[in-house]
């Protein structure tokens, strides 16, 4: 059983820049989410997409976006990039979308805004 | 809103030591708590998860209890090793229609060999 993986692991991108993050669900996981974790911080929950539909989103402007594939891959768009952006991007994949399922989380993107 | 308050923020201790960690939440309406170990620059691996209508969960070394009515969880580490050395994180999964989790911002553990 694979886990959780995202792709890249680093990224340094130029403010005003889009930036896109993908993740790739743990076998048998049909719901993935993403987060936010500045340094030093708690993860911030951005949004939840379940059988490639979003069910679920935290305090982030519009310019955070995501997709769900039928293959169940998640990406995270970012567009108009700020420094505060800069951090570190956790997916998170569970069994299903709502409930008493615990999550898996991949090793993350850190995104560097300069 | 919920909250969710980890305490202390950071912890050294001696090997062999036995220790607890400790995590409040404002609002008792969750569907689960689950504990996580983050490693500098990493990313999070799942230790306990307690669903709201468990006390505790064991695994190895590692007890988490959770009393929902109090909004309280507690990770206990026997015997600790300076492999155990990382963040704790707890998280509670909130019931509303957001399905988010609800993150402490942690406790950092240092165990000295």
């Amino acid at each position: 059983e694979t886990g959780v993986t995202q792709s890249p692991t680093h990224l340094i991108k130029t403010r005003g820049q889009q930036v896109t993050l993908r993740c790739s669900s743990q076998s048998g996981h049909n719901t993935v989410s993403w987060y936010q974790q500045a340094l030093g911080q708690g993860p911030q929950f951005i949004f939840q997409y379940y059988r490639e539909e979003e069910n679920g989103r935290g305090n982030f402007p519009p310019r955070f976006s995501g997709l769900q594939f039928p293959n169940y891959s998640s990406e995270l768009n970012v567009n108009a990039l700020e420094l505060d952006d800069s951090a570190l991007y956790l997916c998170a994949s569970s069994p299903g979308g709502t409930g008493v399922y615990g999550y898996t989380f991949g090793s993350g993107t850190r995104l560097t805004v300069v | 809103k919920q909250e969710v308050t980890q305490i202390p923020a950071a912890l050294s201790v001696p090997e062999g030591e036995n220790l607890v960690l400790n995590c409040s939440f404002t609002d008792s309406a969750i569907y689960n708590l689950q504990w996580f170990r983050q490693d500098p620059g990493k990313g999070l691996t799942s230790l306990l998860l307690i669903q709201s209508s468990q006390r505790e969960q064991t695994s190895g070394r590692l007890n988490a209890s959770l009393d929902k009515s109090s909004g309280r969880s507690t990770l206990y580490i026997a015997a600790s090793q300076p492999g155990d050395s990382a963040t704790y994180l707890c998280a509670v999964r909130v019931v509303d229609n957001n399905n988010d989790m609800r993150f402490g911002a942690g406790t950092r553990l240092t165990v000295k060999p």
